[in-house]
This record gives C-alpha cells, structure tokens and sequence, in this order.
C-alpha cells in the first residue's frame, strides 16, 4: 500500500523553530511535495524535494533522504501568519501525487 | 483573472438534483486536476487531464462526471449525490504531470453540501 505519515497537530512559539516530519511508503519515488493550507483557503506550494538533501527557501526549509523515505519541514523564525496547516505529498512512480492528512501548527504568542 | 478559479465557491444540493462545478485556469498549464477534502482525511485525488485527455480516474463512483473541453476548462458533473459527498472540492492545474512540473496550483474550492 501507499502510505504518508505526519503528526496532527503541534505548537509552538513565535520566534521559535518548528520541524515537521513526514515519512513515506509509496511505489516507487519521483519527488515530494509541501503545501500550507490557511483554514479555509487553497493550498499553496511550498517546496519540491528529489534529491536528497536539504532546500532551503527563506525561513522555510525542507529536507529529503530517499533511502529513509523521510522528509521534513523546517520553519524559523515563527510568524503568527505561519498557523496553518502543513502537507506532505508524494509523487509515486506512475507520477501520482499522494497526499498525507497534514498538520495542523498552532503558533502562539 | 489570474491563477486557478472556481464556481460556484458554495453549493447546497439535494440527492436529486443534477448541478455542475467549473474550474478554469489562466496560466497556460496542460494539466488539471480534481480533488476531494473531506474533514480528517487526506487530499483525495480525483481525476486527472493531461492536454484534455482522462489520464486518471482514482476509482470515483459515477455519480461523480468529469469534462474537460480544452486545457483551460474543466467541469465535475454532479448527480445523485449521497450526504457524505458533502466535503470541499478544489481543482488544480500544473504545467504538466512528471517531476516538478507536477506542482499544483489550487483553486479556493467549492464547498459541496449535499442534503
């Protein structure tokens, strides 16, 4: 089966750094995906891994390591306006776009 | 008008009733996408167009019909929905479906109920 792993929730505080985990198991690999999703809104793009290794895009980062089927999103420097939600997808070997159930990150004052 | 939008952004239906959402996107992609959001469950790829042709149909009842007349356009033909259809639909483009090109933008949505 083709599976996308992410925590539900997490907090944490303005200012601070967040990492959000995703692991994978799909059939085959040809790239991953992160979306934020406001409450509400569209998801918007984020970042796209293929190769491992860390991308990095202003306060957001996002690593891959294909040999752990593992990625992660990193958020520096917390705005209020980062309290969304966070999804993880992965694009299989047919090219087909599996997406996790997301997390959803409370940033408080 | 710019990006991906959708109509109608709201849309309350009876079990009977025959209605239509419509998708059209203005970045010159050649591949476009329906999605279902359901609360607690993941993204749930629909179908997929790739220069107007069905190229993914991810196993949805036929209740649910999709049309794409040309790249730009894309329309979910609805009929004889049940109440647990009721979530939020979006549609997305990309450039095209490999790699990178796979990125999708996202229209704000229809959000369906179905009574």
């Amino acid at each position: 089966g083709q599976n996308i792993d992410q925590p539900t929730e997490m907090t944490a505080t303005e200012g601070a750094i967040v990492q959000i985990n995703c692991t994978y198991q799909t059939s085959g690999f040809n790239g991953l995906f992160w979306y934020q999703q406001h409450a509400g809104e569209a998801p918007t793009f984020l970042s796209y891994n293929v190769l491992d290794g860390l991308e990095e895009k202003g306060r957001f980062s996002s690593f891959l390591s294909r040999s752990k089927g593992y990625s992660y999103l990193l958020l520096k420097e917390l705005q209020m306006k980062d309290s969304a939600s966070y999804l993880c997808a992965v694009m299989n070997r047919d090219d087909k776009i599996i997406f996790g159930k997301g997390t959803r990150l409370h940033i408080l004052p | 008008e710019t990006g991906v939008t959708q109509t109608p952004r709201h849309l309350v239906m009876g079990m009977t009733n025959k209605k239509s959402l419509k998708c059209e996107q203005h970045l010159g992609h050649n591949a476009m996408y329906w999605y279902k959001q359901s609360a607690k469950k993941p993204l749930e790829l629909m179908f997929v167009y790739n220069f107007k042709e069905q190229t993914e149909n991810n196993s949805v009842p036929s209740r649910f019909s999709p049309e794409c007349p040309n790249s730009s356009h894309l329309f979910l033909h609805l009929h004889t929905l049940q109440p647990e259809d009721s979530a939020l639909y979006l549609c997305a483009s990309s450039q095209g479906t490999g790699g990178s090109y796979n990125e999708q933008f996202f229209g704000p949505g229809t959000r369906l109920t179905v009574l």
